[in-house]
């Protein structure tokens, strides 16, 4: 089984653009969530997504958006990107929004923005 | 919420047991304790989740006493190849695919 699939691997972006990002879960999951990964901040979640919906939503700016499509596939869009937007962005998918399953992360996409 | 608080680095050499413990003193009922593991510019990787007493699997052991106020990852025999960043977990309650990480153990395994 193919495991979760983000693209694009790295994007380099100059400010103020915006940039969309995409992740495709394991085959039969349906819940997909986000999460930011910097060298000051850690790991911090962004959201989640389960039937097309968002479920939960962490403390981000309104720039930060998402949303999940009937085949479960799911996108996060950046607008008007600053420096500190820079990190490695990890999407995780499990088969249903339950903090006990375990979550598979893809391999994420390494964003930096000039 | 739960807070973890865990070592931020270990050493240790091939061939040794490893043992890295989490605290997390205001754990509620219902929350389980899950263990994550990172390599460099990869994802996290599930590695083992328990509720209470001892769970066991092909890759580690996760040992939690009756309070339940902490718990124990113990990685038998590492190699160079466990050297990673390890998270310690606990679930919220009221479901949801949330995951709180705190910074992590970085253990480094030497020859």
């Amino acid at each position: 089984k193919a495991g979760v699939t983000q693209t694009p691997r790295y994007l380099i972006k100059t400010r103020g653009q915006q940039v969309t990002l995409s992740c495709s879960p394991i085959s039969g999951h349906r819940s997909v969530s986000w999460y930011q990964q910097t060298p000051g901040q850690g790991l911090q979640f962004l959201f989640e997504y389960f039937s097309e919906t968002q479920r939960n939503k962490g403390n981000f700016p309104g720039r930060f958006s998402g949303r999940q499509f009937s085949n479960s596939r799911s996108e996060m869009n950046v607008s008007t990107l600053e420096l500190g937007d820079s990190a490695l962005y990890l999407c995780a998918s499990s088969p249903v929004p339950d903090i006990y399953n375990e979550q598979f992360f893809g391999p994420g996409t390494r964003l930096t923005v000039l | 919420l739960a807070k973890t608080t865990q070592p931020i680095s270990m050493d240790s050499y091939e061939g040794q047991e490893v043992n890295i413990t989490c605290s997390h003193n205001n754990i509620a009922t219902n929350d389980y304790i899950t263990w994550y593991q990172q390599f460099p510019s990869q994802g996290p990787r599930f590695i083992i989740q328990g509720y209470k007493t001892k769970v066991t699997n092909e890759v580690a052991s996760l040992f939690i006493p009756a309070d339940r106020k902490s718990s124990t990852l113990s990685l038998p025999r590492v190699s160079l190849s466990d050297t990673a960043v390890y998270y310690c977990l606990v679930g919220l309650t009221g479901g949801g695919n949330k995951l709180t990480f705190g910074t992590g153990t970085q253990l480094k395994v030497e020859l």
